[in-house]
């Protein structure tokens, strides 16, 4: 069965750290791979997306992403953290062929210390 | 370009009402869905419409749930009646053909 894991539910750092967000998949199609942050009060906003091509994705305010067909993996990142970037953030599975079908996480909330 | 929009932001209901939320797409956006935001349960599947036609609802919601897209740019989604585990925040999302979701702001739901 498809499914969309992101191990930890909760990660603090304090500002200026790097940051890594995990996210595993399970699919046996070609997956198209999302990341959204989700902003207190506020619907999700999409960050980046992986398709094809280049497995590292670059997408809003410094973030980037790695797609890894062999780990099943599609790891978020950024170099350097932002009080502002509190918040939670989900990995979404959109399935090929069936382009209703989507698998979201359950998110990672994301406390940047001051 | 104005941003998938939702009607209202806060609703308030008692056991056993009725009520419709509202949502707006992104215009020329053809596929539109409704979603369940809890904590517990994390986005659950209400509906998705593509060209205005019903493609998938989720199945646990079919009874007091009806969604309904009355044309390209509106649509709908009726709670009848409302039972307090239905207090959660349900989201409207539309995509293009790239297949990225545009989120509205949500409505929070809240049935006492």
């Amino acid at each position: 069965a498809q499914s969309v894991t992101q191990p930890d539910a909760r990660v603090t750092v304090s500002e200026g750290a790097s940051l890594q967000l995990r996210c595993k998949y399970s699919y046996s199609g070609t997956p198209y791979l999302f990341w959204y942050v989700q902003y207190p009060r506020q619907g999700l906003q999409l960050l980046l997306k992986y398709y094809s091509g280049d497995p590292v994705v670059q997408g809003v305010n410094g973030f980037e992403a790695e797609f890894s067909k062999s780990n099943s993996s599609f790891h978020l990142r950024k170099a350097s953290v932002h009080w502002s970037d509190s918040a939670v953030y989900f990995c979404v599975l959109r399935l090929t062929g069936n382009t209703g079908k989507l698998i979201f996480g359950l998110g990672t909330t994301l406390q940047v210390q001051p | 370009d104005a941003g998938v929009t939702q009607t209202p932001r806060h609703e308030v209901a008692e056991k056993g009402q009725t009520i419709i939320l509202k949502c707006e797409p992104v215009s020329g956006h053809n596929d539109l869905f409704w979603y369940r935001q809890t904590k517990i349960q994390g986005l659950e599947l209400l509906s998705y419409f593509r060209s205005k036609s019903l493609m998938e609802d989720g199945g646990a919601f079919k009874d007091r749930f009806k969604a309904e897209m009355l044309n390209s740019s509106f649509s709908t989604l009726k709670i009848q009646p409302t039972e307090p585990k239905d207090s959660a925040v349900y989201l409207c999302a539309s995509s293009n053909s790239q297949n990225t979701l545009y989120f509205g702001a949500g409505t929070r739901l809240s049935v006492l």
